[in-house]
């Protein structure tokens, strides 16, 4: 069966600092993956999507990147959080129509 | 027209009734409309999806209502239990597109 993992859990960062969030997916080749943003309280915000290693969508033009260096393997990035970056962070893969999502990531900038 | 608009954004309900969620959109070449299931600090979980080409889907306690004409679609959660109390998400797509999320629906069930 498929399974995607994300980590950390939780995290707290100063302004400034620099951001690495990763996802993986297991048991299933080439899925497409997906970083999406959820503030308190509100919907999702898609912020990058991937169709295979290297390939790279934004979304929403902003303070993050993303980055495939493999093939089950997601990665969102930044070289300077902002208080606004501040969210709940998801990762999610796609096998035909259906959608999946990771545990997510809760993302605390001070 | 990629736009997916849900309501209630927030809904509560007395242990036992039913809740009802309803969507709206715009985009007919949508095939395929999910509905996604999130308690707190986890991530959403897909709980049942339908396609237009039948009226209604039931797995369960949960029934979803689909009207092709009038471009909308609803969650109904029959026998409400305070363990479904969470966040909704409706959702379309068309094909190999990206999902379109609606706004959420934030339901509590008191007991």
């Amino acid at each position: 069966s498929q399974t995607i993992h994300q980590w950390p859990a939780t995290l707290v960062q100063p302004v400034g600092s620099p951001l690495s969030l990763e996802c993986t997916v297991e048991g299933t080749s080439n899925p497409n993956l997906y970083w999406y943003r959820q503030a308190a309280g509100r919907g999702l915000q898609l912020l990058f999507y991937s169709v295979g290693i290297g390939q790279i969508s934004s979304e929403v033009p902003q303070n993050l990147s993303a980055s495939r260096p493999q093939d089950r393997q997601f990665i969102l990035s930044s070289k300077k959080l902002l208080l606004s970056d501040s969210g709940f962070y998801l990762c999610a893969w796609r096998r035909l129509i259906e959608q999946f999502f990771g545990p997510g990531t809760r993302l605390t900038v001070l | 027209q990629q736009q997916v608009k849900q309501s209630p954004q927030s809904l509560i309900v007395q242990k036992g009734g039913i809740s009802i969620i309803n969507c709206a959109y715009e985009n007919t070449a949508f095939d395929y409309f999910p509905w996604y299931q999130q308690f707190p600090g986890k991530g959403p979980a897909l709980l049942i999806a339908i396609r237009p080409d039948v009226s209604e889907k039931k797995e369960g306690r949960f029934t979803i209502s689909f009207n092709k004409s009038a471009k909308q679609f609803s969650l109904h959660i029959m026998d409400s239990q305070p363990g479904d109390s969470a966040t909704y998400f409706c959702a379309a797509i068309q094909g190999a597109q990206k999902l379109v999320f609606g706004q959420g629906t934030r339901l509590t069930i008191n007991p």
